[in-house]
């Protein structure tokens, strides 16, 4: 089964703020990789496809890149309404695989 | 609009069986494949299955293979997850996903989410 790894598992940072999240694949990947966005008590948003993709009706502020490997996702200007936990997805084999999540918080 | 509405989630003893249900409704059903998607309390996302538009195709996680069954009925534009010889680590709230692929096609990519139903396993 393919690994994803994120990093950090856990972030604070301020409004206005550039944030990057990182997921790392235990094995090259092309740009099968998705990003997904979770709210407390809320449904996952898909936010980002084919690791650069946005999704219709995603913020500007959020954009993905990488191949191969290592990919992230990146909010140019952090906003109150993105603290969510984040989890990347890969779809090149299965099982379908994510990663661990990293938590978004607003200082 | 797109919604799928999950049920069927109940508190079960350990190698009991359930069967969950997700109905969909906005788009036409037939077109897309749909997978089923867990998250434990206080934990991560696990793939658990898909099924191709028409039945044809499905896929497992490891961890069901051989407990769980996916089925469709487009004639009713509804999903099923059949659960057999649950565990306890099967608790979770499990969600049904549209695939974003094209119509006929897939992507593995979920662009649509239900809500989610409880499935708890405990004695």
């Amino acid at each position: 089964d393919i690994q994803l790894t994120q990093s950090p598992s856990f972030l604070s940072a301020s409004v206005g703020d550039r944030v990057t999240i990182t997921c790392r694949a235990s094995q090259g990947i092309t740009s099968y990789l998705a990003w997904y966005q979770q709210k407390p008590g809320k449904a996952p948003k898909l936010l980002i496809y084919a690791a650069s993709t946005v999704q219709s009706g995603v913020p500007s502020r959020f954009s993905g890149s990488g191949s191969g490997t290592e990919f992230t996702l990146t909010i140019s200007s952090l906003q109150p309404e993105d603290c969510a936990s984040y989890y990347c997805q890969q779809v090149i084999g299965y099982p379908l695989t994510f990663g661990g999540g990293t938590k978004v918080e607003i200082k | 609009e797109v919604q799928l509405v999950e049920s069927g989630g109940v508190v079960v003893q350990p190698g009991g069986s359930l069967r969950l249900s997700c109905a969909a409704s906005g788009f036409t059903f037939d077109d897309y494949t749909m997978h089923w998607v867990r998250q434990a309390p206080g934990k991560g996302l696990e793939w658990v299955s898909l099924i191709s538009r028409d039945g044809s195709s499905t896929y497992y996680a490891d961890f069901v293979k051989g407990r769980f069954t996916i089925s469709r009925d487009n004639s009713k534009n509804s999903l099923y997850l059949q659960m057999n010889s649950l565990r306890t680590e099967d608790t979770a709230l499990y969600y049904c996903a549209k695939d974003n692929g094209s119509p006929g096609s897939w992507e593995d990519y979920f662009d649509y989410w239900g809500q989610g139903t409880l499935v708890t396993v405990s004695s």
